[in-house]
């Protein structure tokens, strides 16, 4: 078993540059989170998904990101454009399910850095 | 407000000794909590959640809603203890998590 699965592992990317993260769960798990962790911090919901709804996306910058979650399965996290301060490691977790005793899956992780 | 705090970024201790990771929160409702760890070039991990009352690695923390606390203890730190922890709450029903800044533990022979 794989685990979550995320790529690319790293970007390097210029402010005003667009930039995506893609994400494979657990196989069976409904539930996929995104998650920015910027330098020093822990991670910081950004959109939680119950199969392909967005079920809770106010922590997300709409202004420039957006997700996806089609057939309820693979993720993709877009910036456009990035700006100096997006550089953070982004995260991406799945579960099984809403219920409070299911463990969140984390994948390793996309460090972007934006120049 | 919801928090989790973290108030020490760094814990040294030596291999033997105990090791206590303090975690305190604030939140109306009541709270589930959770510690999740964090290896060296590893992915963060579940360690243990306050529901199960488990204890894992030798790791126990008590919730203390007097105190709000929820406090990450070891009688005998082991070098392969050495790694990033976060306290985190739930803070919905849906199992959306507020983690805190987390806590640096470096286990020395």
């Amino acid at each position: 078993e794989a685990g979550v699965v995320q790529s690319p592992r790293y970007k390097i990317i210029e402010k005003k540059q667009p930039v995506a993260f893609w994400c494979n769960p657990i196989s069976g798990h409904n539930t996929l989170y995104w998650y920015r962790q910027n330098l020093g911090q822990g991670p910081e919901l950004l959109i939680r998904y119950e199969n392909e709804e967005a079920v809770d996306d106010s922590q997300l910058p709409k202004d420039r990101f957006s997700a996806e979650r089609l057939k309820g399965v693979d993720s993709t996290l877009k910036i456009q454009p990035a700006e100096l301060g997006d550089s953070a490691v982004y995260l991406c977790a799945s579960s099984l399910g809403q219920l409070i005793y299911n463990e969140q899956f984390f994948g390793p992780g996309t460090r972007l850095t934006v120049l | 407000a919801q928090r989790v705090t973290q108030p020490e970024k760094l814990l040294s201790v030596f291999k033997g000794a105990p090791v206590e990771l303090k975690c305190n929160y604030s939140y109306s409702g009541s709270p589930e909590l959770f510690w999740y760890v964090q290896y060296s070039r590893q992915r963060l991990q579940l360690l243990l959640r306050h529901i199960s009352r488990e204890s894992i690695k030798g790791f126990t923390a008590d919730l203390n809603k007097g105190e709000t606390s929820f406090h990450l203890k070891k009688p005998f730190a082991q070098e392969e203890d050495s790694a990033m922890y976060y306290c985190a709450l739930q803070t919905d029903s849906w199992g959306k998590l507020q983690f805190g800044a987390g806590t640096q533990v470096v286990v020395t022979p």
